[in-house]
């Protein structure tokens, strides 16, 4: 099946700091999301992105299809923005069977 | 509209126990598909629901098995409870094309003594 991988796996940033979050998978993909998790468990939508640039607030998105990769940008971190970023593909051709990547570890300490 | 709602939140279970997870997905929405979540193998994909058919699978034992009702909402069970079924569960629901987003619930913490 799809392989998705996620680095770094571990982050600590001061609050203010950026950071790009990345996302490989090994095949094409019809569907890309982006997903924070937070303390209690909840899976919250950031970007439903399967191709382009996407921007909401102090995060953008970026994911070349070609090159099986996306990236996730925040800006002017805060420590709200502390969790497990993940991303999510689905294969073409497959039906809602997605796979998550390992996840991303966030802490922003003030 | 209301969020995908999963019920219980917490459970507590011993081995050789079964339990039954529900979950009710975003009005209008007819997919329903289920993760587990554990420290060990991070979110691992179950099966999904579509119209009450089992759409995809992924690779757990027979243990595990779900159904969903003509209203969309959904069941899971989990048989003959181990150790290692000790996990977040969530559902997520769509409108079940593939280039939709999925939306998740709270999840249920299964926890196996």
């Amino acid at each position: 099946g799809i392989q998705v991988e996620q680095s770094p796996p571990d982050l600590i940033l001061q609050e203010g700091a950026n950071s790009t979050l990345r996302c490989n998978f090994s095949d094409s993909v019809n569907n890309l999301q982006w997903f924070h998790q937070n303390p209690w468990g909840q899976l919250i939508n950031l970007f439903y992105i399967p191709s382009g640039t996407k921007q909401n607030g102090r995060l953008s998105a970026t994911t070349v299809a070609t090159e099986r990769y996306s990236l996730l940008y925040i800006s002017s971190s805060q420590t709200t923005d502390s969790g497990v970023y993940f991303c999510a593909v689905l294969n073409s051709g497959g039906y809602q069977k997605v796979t998550f990547g390992t996840g991303t570890k966030l802490q922003v300490i003030p | 509209k209301a969020g995908v709602t999963q019920t219980p939140r917490y459970l507590i279970k011993t081995r050789g126990q079964q339990v039954t997870l529900s979950c009710s997905p975003i009005s209008g929405h007819r997919s329903v598909s289920w993760y587990q979540q554990t420290p060990g193998q991070g979110l691992q994909f179950l099966f999904e629901y579509f119209s009450e058919t089992q759409r995809n699978k992924g690779n757990f034992p027979g243990r595990f098995s779900g159904r969903q009702f003509s209203n969309s909402r959904s069941e899971m069970n989990v048989s003959t409870l181990e150790l290692g079924d000790s996990a977040l569960y969530l559902c997520a629901s769509s409108s079940g094309t593939s280039s939709d987003t999925q939306y998740f619930g709270p999840g249920t913490r299964l926890t196996v003594l």
